[in-house]
């Protein structure tokens, strides 16, 4: 079956304009995350959605970070006004629940000129 | 911060050595998992040990988990150039709902 996917896989942005990235997890999967990883860092926690419960929104840097997940599977992180400091590797991953391994989406590559 | 922390930073062996990482993390965890990243893109997950498990093997890597100590180690024997890359520990406590990750170990493996 097919693993997890994320589109675009490079964006490229001027400041002060809004984007979206796209997750499709692997189907059946009740748990999403988003992650943020800047050049040579860790991964930075964003957000996360476990089934339908409320989604842990405790990462997001500011309230110009949004993520929306429509019916328990595609998952969509939007930031508005863009930075230049937004510019990072975003990485989307969905686990079967919510403490069992997680299977890692190839990433966005964001740049924000 | 929750987030744990590895060491060393960076490790350079020569090929067929043993590679060892270490990872420490905060609060009671569930379970911790290691991770391998190529090309700074999407991680692969290589092992997932429980917090009542001490060690777990799966082909050449070998993870032990000390609770007492709220650390852990991963330990690739026989290297080979094709390890080369970055291994992160993520850690997922009891409470919180999701997995930490730490800053990573950068492995090059020298042919």
């Amino acid at each position: 079956g097919a693993g997890v996917s994320q589109s675009p896989s490079n964006k490229v942005t001027e400041k002060g304009k809004d984007v979206e990235l796209r997750c499709d997890p692997i189907s059946g999967h009740t748990a999403l995350y988003w992650y943020r990883q800047s050049l040579g860092q860790g991964l930075e926690f964003l957000i996360y959605f476990q089934g339908n419960s409320a989604p842990d929104k405790s990462g997001l840097p500011s309230d110009r970070f949004s993520a929306e997940r429509t019916g328990g599977s595609v998952s969509t992180l939007t930031i508005q006004r863009t930075q230049q400091e937004d510019s990072a590797v975003y990485l989307c991953a969905s686990s079967a629940d919510r403490d069992n391994e997680q299977f890692f989406g190839p990433g966005t590559r964001l740049t924000v000129l | 911060s929750q987030q744990g922390e590895e060491d060393p930073q960076a490790l350079s062996i020569q090929e067929g050595e043993n590679a060892t990482m270490n990872c420490s993390y905060k609060t009671s965890i569930n379970n911790l998992q290691w991770y391998r990243q190529n090309s700074g893109r999407g991680l692969v997950h290589l092992i997932l040990i429980r917090s009542n498990e001490r060690e777990k093997h799966s082909g050449r890597l070998r993870v032990t988990l000390d609770t007492s100590k709220k650390s852990s180690s991963l330990l690739i024997t026989a290297s080979r150039a094709a390890d080369t890359a970055s291994y992160f520990c993520a850690s997922y406590y009891n409470q919180g709902g999701k997995l930490i990750f730490g800053q990573g170990t950068e492995l090059s493996v020298k042919p």
